[in-house]
């Protein structure tokens, strides 16, 4: 069974520290991986994905096959960063329905 | 443009009466998701619609849950004779494109039950 790992429920850094959330998938096909968060009394919302190799609101995540991780980094964080935030695993080919982590409550102290 | 809308966003139900959440996804989306998330947990699956077949409903904890999507737009998720440990935030989501795709799932606000 596909399994997501995020082994902190939450995560405290001071405004312009570094943050990194983890995360750990098993899975033994080609991976889809997300980055959702959610804000304050607002909806989840995806945040990234691994295939778009992209950055938003200055975060990244590098999928790494062999250590089975896509970590999600911010160099400096910001206050407006304190959300929750949840690591998603689809495997596509039918079986469409994401698997979640349990999440990481990130906040960013002043 | 509007969003995934869910109805109610509140409800509480006595033990064992039965309950209905309304999904309304974004206009044109093909596919549609539920998920159940427990407090303090993330969301898990439960059902997942192509238009309106029911492609995959093996996230349902038991035959008490109930979900449909007749007209391949609006979907409910019904539960009968909840119990207690049915509490929990339930989303829904739709994705645009068809299955296998790797595309946004967009999120509704959920709906809170609480089961007394």
């Amino acid at each position: 069974a596909q399994r997501v790992t995020q082994p902190e429920k939450l995560l405290s850094v001071f405004k312009g520290a570094p943050v990194e959330l983890k995360c750990n998938y098993s899975y033994s096909g080609s991976p889809e991986l997300f980055w959702y968060v959610q804000y304050s009394r607002q909806r989840l919302q995806l945040l990234l994905r691994h295939i778009s190799r992209e950055s938003i609101k200055g975060f990244t995540a590098d999928l790494n096959k062999g250590e089975t991780s896509f970590h999600l980094k911010k160099p400096f964080a910001q206050e407006e960063d304190s959300a929750m935030y949840y690591c998603a695993h689809g495997s596509g080919g039918g079986a469409d329905g994401l698997t979640f982590g349990k999440g990481t409550h990130l906040i960013i102290q002043p | 443009g509007a969003g995934v809308s869910q109805s109610p966003r509140y409800k509480v139900a006595k033990r064992g009466q039965d309950v209905a959440l309304r999904c309304d996804p974004i206009s044109g989306h093909v596919s549609l998701f539920w998920y159940q998330q427990a407090l303090g947990q993330g969301p898990e699956f439960l059902t997942y619609f192509q238009n309106e077949a029911q492609l995959d409903k093996s996230g349902l904890p038991s035959d008490r849950f109930f979900a449909e999507r007749p007209e391949g737009s609006v979907s409910t998720l019904k539960i009968q004779r909840t119990q207690q440990e049915d509490s929990a935030v339930y989303l829904c989501a739709s994705r645009p494109l068809l299955p296998g795709g790797t595309d946004t799932q967009y999120f509704g606000p959920g709906t809170r039950l609480t089961v007394l």
